[in-house]
């Protein structure tokens, strides 16, 4: 089964801080995902990787950073956290894509970050 | 560009009632594939099924159903004689290639209560 690991269940930072949510996945994938997820709004895309190193912005990537050094981590990084960055947010991975036309992600258990 | 929408924010229903959850999309790409995901309490997201822009063909699997109409742009979900167990947050997706890879956005979700 592929498993995808989020560093942190619960984190709670104040305003200001920095804030690192990492995510493991033990599959080898090719492409990871971080989303944020909010009453109403369903899943946001907030940044993807297809590669080590490389990073396209998502839907909503302002006040977010990412990093990929290694192939199974993709790190989230709030440079400057504020509260309407209070949310959960998701991690994913899915399989590599050519041939196979697979694209189905699989989801970490979620970090729920609270901003004071 | 792409946009998934769910109109259906909660549905109700008493169990054994079957329930049809709507998705409508919108795309510019002529290749592209359409998901529905589940979400259930306990929080993590499950992928239930995959469809590629190519195949109208509908699906069954046990009391699931899916039915995608490219002519309205639709990929509905209906669940037969419906159980307590799928109470969940159901979410719709919509996947397109971007530059080296793949993007995924989702719907906002339609809650799903089945009552006994």
């Amino acid at each position: 089964d592929v498993k995808v690991t989020q560093s942190s269940r619960y984190l709670v930072k104040r305003t200001g801080e920095k804030v690192f949510l990492e995510c493991v996945q033990d599959m080898d994938h090719e492409n990871m995902f971080w989303y944020r997820q909010d009453p109403g709004l369903g899943l946001r895309l907030i940044y993807f990787s297809y590669d080590v190193k490389m990073k396209e912005k998502g839907d909503i990537p302002e006040g977010y950073s990412v990093s990929r050094e290694k192939k199974e981590r993709f790190s989230l990084i709030l440079e400057s956290a504020s509260t309407n960055q209070t949310s959960m947010y998701l991690c994913a991975s899915s399989p590599p894509t050519l041939g196979t036309g697979r694209r189905e992600l699989f989801f970490g258990e979620g970090s729920r970050l609270t901003v004071l | 560009a792409q946009k998934v929408t769910q109109a259906q924010t909660e549905i109700s229903v008493v169990e054994k009632e079957d329930v049809t959850l709507d998705c409508v999309y919108e795309t510019r790409d002529t290749t592209y594939y359409l998901f529905w995901y589940k979400q259930p309490p306990s929080g993590e997201l499950v992928f239930l099924i995959r469809r590629n822009s190519f195949d109208e063909q509908n699906e069954i699997s046990g009391r699931y159903s899916w039915n995608f109409q490219k002519s309205t742009s639709s990929f509905n979900f209906t669940i037969t004689a419906s159980q307590v167990v799928d109470s969940a947050v159901y979410f719709c997706a919509l996947s397109e290639r971007n530059t080296g890879g793949f993007k995924t956005i989702f719907g906002a979700g339609t809650r799903l209560f089945v009552k006994a």
